[in-house]
């Protein structure tokens, strides 16, 4: 069965340090897309990033940096030298091109103490 | 802002009403997605639409439905309302071919309190 893991359901760091965010998932499927969301307090959804199964590189942008590895079914997100702003639900979900719809793991919530 | 709107912004009702949310989607996408975001079922799918067809069905009740009208905005209905209602629905967009592996951009929410 399609499903995505954030294991961390609450998260605590003071500025300026970094944090990992764990998404691990499962799907037999061997084209699928990964995607992180972030809901800051004033409510909406914002895309971070979508990846797809074939590409297992890395991303960085900015603060922001994701860690997909496909032999331990994962795709971290960590933030280096979080901010106050950073403070927000994160999302991470995955999709399959058999599927029709995108799921959802539980969120985890960051708080980014000044 | 990610280009999609959702109306009304709050939606405070009674137990068996009827109510009707609505959503633009960005210029230019054609498929429209709604969620449902409650704190006991997190984030689900509830149904797409896909220039103005029927494309996906998640977990939606008999009570909801929804349309995509010819200008591509998305209504979606819910009825005879229970307090298990109450949630922050969500509409989204996106513009590929319409399927779920698309990017989708998500509108801010409407916020329905079912009293």
């Amino acid at each position: 069965a399609q499903k995505v893991t954030q294991a961390q359901t609450e998260i605590s760091v003071v500025e300026k340090e970094d944090v990992t965010l764990d998404c691990v998932y499962e799907t037999r499927d061997t084209t699928y897309y990964l995607f992180w969301y972030k809901q800051p307090p004033s409510g909406e959804l914002v895309f971070l990033i979508r990846r797809n199964s074939f590409d297992e590189q890395n991303e960085i942008s900015g603060r922001y940096s994701w860690n997909f590895q496909k032999s331990t079914s994962s795709f971290n997100f960590t933030i280096t030298a979080s901010q106050v702003v950073d403070s927000a639900v994160y999302f991470c979900a995955l999709s399959e091109g058999a599927r029709d719809d995108m799921r959802f793991g539980a969120g985890t919530r960051l708080t980014v103490k000044p | 802002d990610s280009g999609v709107t959702q109306t009304p912004k709050h939606l405070i009702t009674a137990t068996g009403q009827r109510v009707t949310l609505r959503c633009s989607p960005r210029s230019g996408d054609l498929s429209v997605y709604w969620y449902q975001q409650s704190l006991d079922q997190g984030l689900q799918f509830l149904i797409q639409y896909y220039n103005g067809e029927e494309r996906a069905k998640g977990n939606i009740l008999e009570r909801f439905s929804a349309q995509q009208f010819p200008d591509l905005h998305s209504e979606l209905n819910l009825s005879s309302l229970e307090l298990g209602d109450s949630a922050l629905y969500f509409c989204a967009s996106s513009s590929l071919a319409g399927a779920s592996t698309d990017t989708q951009y998500f509108g801010p929410g409407t916020r329905l309190t079912v009293l």
